[in-house]
């Protein structure tokens, strides 16, 4: 199995560009979760889906990031405008959510080291 | 989800067994302890999770107090590329339920 994918595991861009960030989670899976990382705020989750539908994305910071799964295979975290407060590292999971199970494990990807000049 | 309280960092030596403590006094009956561990620049890595029953797999074991107000994760045999922040998250179970991570526990394996 090859995991969860990310693309591009590193990203330098300049102030006001835009950035997307790509994931492929493991095939099979049915939630796909996106998270940032920082020393000052640890690792939060930012938004997540199931089944394709985003669920709770309360931990997006603001109308400048949007995610989107237009399929079971492919999902974005978009930045526009970009700013260096969003140098982060970013993190896609998966998981799949058995029949009749309580409970699920997430799987992480590698992440993708954003960085904002 | 309840909290979870974690010592900031502890070592151990190479071969030794290595045992992480968390406290999760809050933790209420429908809510997991499970364990993820993040190796310096790489994504977190699921480890092991358990309901109140003691649990092991090939990573590690997972001691669940019988009032499950605490749990330990043991490495058996610690080796150095076991070096990692592990979090002890506690999560309700059900559908759409989120994992929150704090800030973990360094653990440094020492030659």
């Amino acid at each position: 199995d090859a995991g969860v994918i990310q693309s591009p595991r590193h990203e330098v861009t300049e102030m006001g560009q835009e950035v997307t960030l790509r994931c492929k989670p493991i095939s099979g899976h049915n939630s796909l979760f996106w998270y940032r990382q920082t020393m000052m705020r640890g690792l939060e989750l930012l938004i997540y889906f199931n089944n394709n539908v985003p669920i709770d994305d309360s931990g997006m910071p603001e109308d400048r990031f949007s995610a989107k799964m237009p399929n079971a295979s492919f999902s974005t975290l978009k930045i526009q405008p970009s700013e260096p407060r969003d140098s982060a590292v970013y993190f896609c999971a998966s998981s799949a959510r058995l029949a009749g199970a309580r409970t699920d494990t997430q799987y992480f990807g590698p992440g993708t080291r954003l960085t904002v000049l | 989800d309840a909290k979870t309280t974690q010592p900031t960092s502890m070592d151990c030596a190479e071969g030794r067994a290595a045992n992480l403590p968390c406290n999760h006094s809050t933790i209420s009956g429908n809510e997991y302890v499970y364990w993820y561990r993040q190796i310096h620049s790489q994504g977190p890595q699921y480890i092991i999770h358990g309901l109140k029953n003691n649990e092991t797999n090939e990573m590690a074991s997972l001691i669940i107090t019988e009032d499950r107000k605490s749990s330990t994760l043991i490495l058996p045999h610690a080796t150095l590329r076991d070096t990692a922040v592990y979090y002890c998250i506690v999560r309700r179970s059900g559908a759409n339920s989120k994992l929150t991570f704090g800030k973990g526990i360094t653990l440094s394996v020492r030659p």
